[in-house]
């Protein structure tokens, strides 16, 4: 039971680099999602997919990008890091477009920008 | 954008004694989350709440919606060295289709 698989687990970038943090999960969850985790913020949300084809911004989308070509993949995509988006990533799924249901987590990017 | 308050912010306390938090809002919510982390862990669900004035176990813990639908809160009893982490809660409002996370509430336990 593999549930969400984030990769890589941690990166270092220098500022102005590209990258692409990869989630997958392999439940047949219609619906996933992305975060970012800072100190004494919480988790605020990136993007989110209610399926393949479609995408939406969360709270904080500015300098992400993202694509949902298949149910079970949801790329995130950093155009040119900053030294703010030094963060913990997590991606997260969940069954079903209602949202009514909780959610999965993988276990995290930590990301340096330096 | 909607925020939780979510409160203590961090816990230290000693194993074997009982541990309660909750989260508050301005706004309604129609479903609570409360979610644990562990060190270099994402996430994992502890308890799902649907319905206002529900009362829900899960072992040693114990969560409740507010009958205003505002606030929620967590009971640990008796915690154990394994309770150490970070707990989340989170809501969800009628027709949205994104979680609204609190910013947590860190358990230290001195053994």
């Amino acid at each position: 039971n593999a549930g969400v698989t984030q990769t890589p687990k941690f990166q270092v970038l220098k500022t102005g680099q590209s990258m692409t943090l990869q989630c997958a999960q392999d439940m047949n969850h219609e619906y996933m999602s992305w975060y970012r985790q800072d100190p004494g913020m919480g988790l605020r949300l990136i993007h989110y997919s209610v399926g393949a084809g479609i995408t939406d911004q969360g709270e904080v989308p500015n300098g992400y990008n993202v694509s949902r070509s298949t149910t079970e993949d949801f790329p995130l995509r950093l155009l040119s890091a900053a030294p703010s988006q030094t963060s913990v990533y997590f991606c997260a799924s969940s069954s079903g477009r209602s949202y009514n249901s909780p959610l999965h987590f993988g276990n995290g990017t930590r990301l340096t920008v330096t | 954008g909607q925020q939780l308050n979510q409160s203590p912010q961090s816990m230290f306390i000693q194993e074997g004694e009982d541990v309660s938090m909750n989260c508050t809002s301005s706004s309604i919510f129609n479903t609570w989350l409360w979610y644990k982390q562990d060190p270099g862990e994402g996430p994992v669900l502890l308890i799902a709440l649907y319905k206002a004035g529900e009362l829900t176990s899960n072992g040693r813990l114990t969560a409740q919606f507010g009958i205003t639908r505002k606030d929620s809160f967590l009971n640990i009893s008796a915690s154990i060295p394994s309770d150490v982490g970070i707990y989340f809660c989170a809501g969800l409002q009628t027709g949205a289709q994104k979680l609204v996370f609190g910013q947590g509430t860190r358990l230290t336990i001195n053994p």
